[in-house]
C-alpha cells in the first residue's frame, strides 16, 4: 500500500540551529502534504500545508518565516526549522494522500521528535 | 470550542470488557470521519473510516450520527493490545483535525 517515508526520526540539537525535515511518498504523487506538530499529552495540529510548484498554505499562529516550506516534487516536501529554539522541540509529523485514488485516507510519516537543547 | 473534542480518559478496563468511546465535531460541513490509534511516542496510523450506516471490522464498531454530529468507537473483547490512544479525526476541505484523544488501559 502507500507509503510516507520521513527523515530524520531523531534529531537533538543545540538551540540556534536549522533542521531540515523530509517527507517523502514512496509508490504514489502526492501534490498536497501535510505537516503536523503534537506537543506532548496534547493531539496534532495542523501547522502547514505543502502545494507541489507553490507555496505552502500556513495556519493561524504559525511562522511562516520560522518553518520554511518547500515542495519542490510530486514526492517529496520538506520542513526547514530555523533557528530553532527548546520551545520549538516537539514531534512533527507530516502526512500525504493518494490523490490518484478516491476516497483514500492519508498517510502518514513515522515522525520526527526534535529536541533542541 | 474545539472543532473536534473527546473524552480525554484515560479508560482503565480488564482484558474481555466492552468500551466505548464518544466524539463530537463542529463543523457540519465536515466531509469523512476517521478513527486513529497512536501509541505512546508513534505515528498515529488509521483505525477505521466511519460511516453514518456504520461500519465494523472484527471486534471494532464505528458509528457517525451526522444529525448529532456524534461519532462513536465500541470494542469488543478488549485485549491488551489494545492499550493505546484513540484519535477521533475530522476531514474537511483538505487537511484532518484531530480531537485530542482518548487513553485506553488495558489491564490484565
Amino acid at each position: 500500500g502507500a507509503v510516507v517515508s520521513q527523515h530524520p526520526s531523531w534529531v537533538i540539537c543545540k538551540s540556534g540551529t536549522s533542521v531540515k525535515i523530509e517527507c517523502r511518498s514512496l509508490d504514489f504523487q502526492a501534490t498536497t502534504m501535510f505537516w503536523y506538530r503534537q506537543f506532548p499529552k496534547q493531539s496534532l495540529m495542523l501547522m502547514a500545508t505543502s502545494n507541489e510548484g507553490s507555496k505552502a498554505t500556513y495556519e493561524q499562529g504559525v511562522e511562516k518565516d520560522k518553518f520554511l516550506i518547500n515542495h519542490a516534487s510530486l514526492t517529496l516536501s520538506t520542513l526547514t526549522v530555523t533557528s530553532a529554539h527548546p520551545e520549538d522541540s516537539s514531534f512533527y509529523i507530516c502526512s500525504a494522500r493518494d490523490q490518484g485514488v478516491s476516497n483514500q485516507p492519508q498517510h502518514f510519516g513515522d515522525g520526527t521528535r526534535l529536541s533542541i537543547l | 470550542r474545539k472543532e473536534v473534542e473527546q473524552d480525554p480518559g484515560p479508560f482503565n478496563v480488564p482484558e474481555g470488557a466492552t468500551v466505548a468511546f464518544n466524539c463530537t465535531y463542529s463543523n457540519s460541513a465536515s466531509q469523512s470521519f476517521f478513527w486513529y490509534r497512536q501509541d505512546c511516542r508513534k505515528e498515529p496510523k488509521l483505525l477505521m473510516s466511519v460511516y453514518s450506516s456504520g461500519n465494523e471490522d472484527g471486534r471494532f464498531t464505528a458509528q457517525l450520527n451526522r444529525a448529532s454530529q456524534y461519532i462513536s468507537l465500541l470494542i469488543r473483547d478488549s485485549k491488551l493490545s489494545d492499550s493505546a490512544t484513540y484519535l477521533c479525526v475530522v476531514r474537511n476541505r483538505r487537511a484532518l483535525t484531530f480531537g485530542s484523544g482518548t487513553r485506553l488501559q488495558v489491564q490484565p
